[in-house]
């Protein structure tokens, strides 16, 4: 079964520290990888996403990411955390396909607590 | 360009009722995909229409539905509510969707309580 993994339900870090938030997945193919992030009684904001070429993805807001196929994984990273970040991360894959049309798998979320 | 828009909100409902949730996808948009978002399951793909079409469907009862007009706003209806279908329903729109690297962009949700 094609499956994504965020293996931390909650990260805290202080105000100005790096921020990992932590994403694996296994899914047949080579996948297309998101991540985005939801602020309380909000809907889903994209952040970025990996397609091809550089593993080093940059987004929004000081995010960026990185894909280690090798590992199957795609961590979010940010060099300074604000308590702005603080919000619900999650991964996300699309698998190439006709039968994925319009799909994404998400992992179940981490929370990211980022104390002043 | 204005995002994307769902109506209403919020919702109440009482079981056995049934109810209808509306998607306005970004302007020039054609793919609408639904989830449903639980504490307890995450985030999971109801369906994703395109043209008027549902082209993919996820494991949910029949009792979850959905369609697609020509100007590509979507809704969907869920009959027979249950007490376990108390969820966020959030919707998300994409130009075409053709390609899996294709960018969803999210609704604000409605809010979806049973009783």
């Amino acid at each position: 079964a094609q499956s994504v993994a965020q293996p931390e339900d909650q990260v805290n870090v202080a105000e100005g520290n790096p921020l990992t938030v932590k994403c694996t997945y296994s899914v047949s193919g080579n996948p297309y990888l998101f991540w985005y992030v939801q602020y309380p009684n909000r809907g889903l904001q994209f952040l970025l996403k990996y397609i091809t070429g550089d593993n080093l993805v940059k987004g929004s807001y000081g995010f960026e990411a990185e894909f280690n196929k090798s590992q199957t994984s795609f961590h979010l990273k940010k060099p300074s955390a604000l308590v702005s970040d603080s919000a619900l991360y999650f991964c996300a894959v699309r698998v190439p396909g006709s039968s994925n049309t319009g799909k994404l798998i998400f992992g179940q979320g981490t929370t990211l607590q980022v104390k002043p | 360009k204005a995002g994307v828009t769902q109506t209403p909100r919020y919702l109440i409902k009482t079981r056995g009722q049934q109810v209808t949730l509306s998607c306005s996808p970004i302007s020039g948009h054609r793919s609408v995909s639904w989830y449903q978002q639980t504490p307890g399951q995450g985030l999971q793909f109801l369906f994703e229409y395109f043209s008027e079409t549902q082209r993919n469907k996820g494991n949910f009862p029949g009792r979850f539905s959905g369609r697609q007009f020509s100007n590509s706003r979507s809704e969907m209806n869920v009959s027979t509510l249950e007490l376990g279908d108390s969820a966020l329903y959030l919707c998300a729109s994409t130009s075409f969707g053709l390609a899996a690297s294709d960018t969803q962009y999210f609704g604000p949700g409605t809010r979806l309580t049973v009783l």
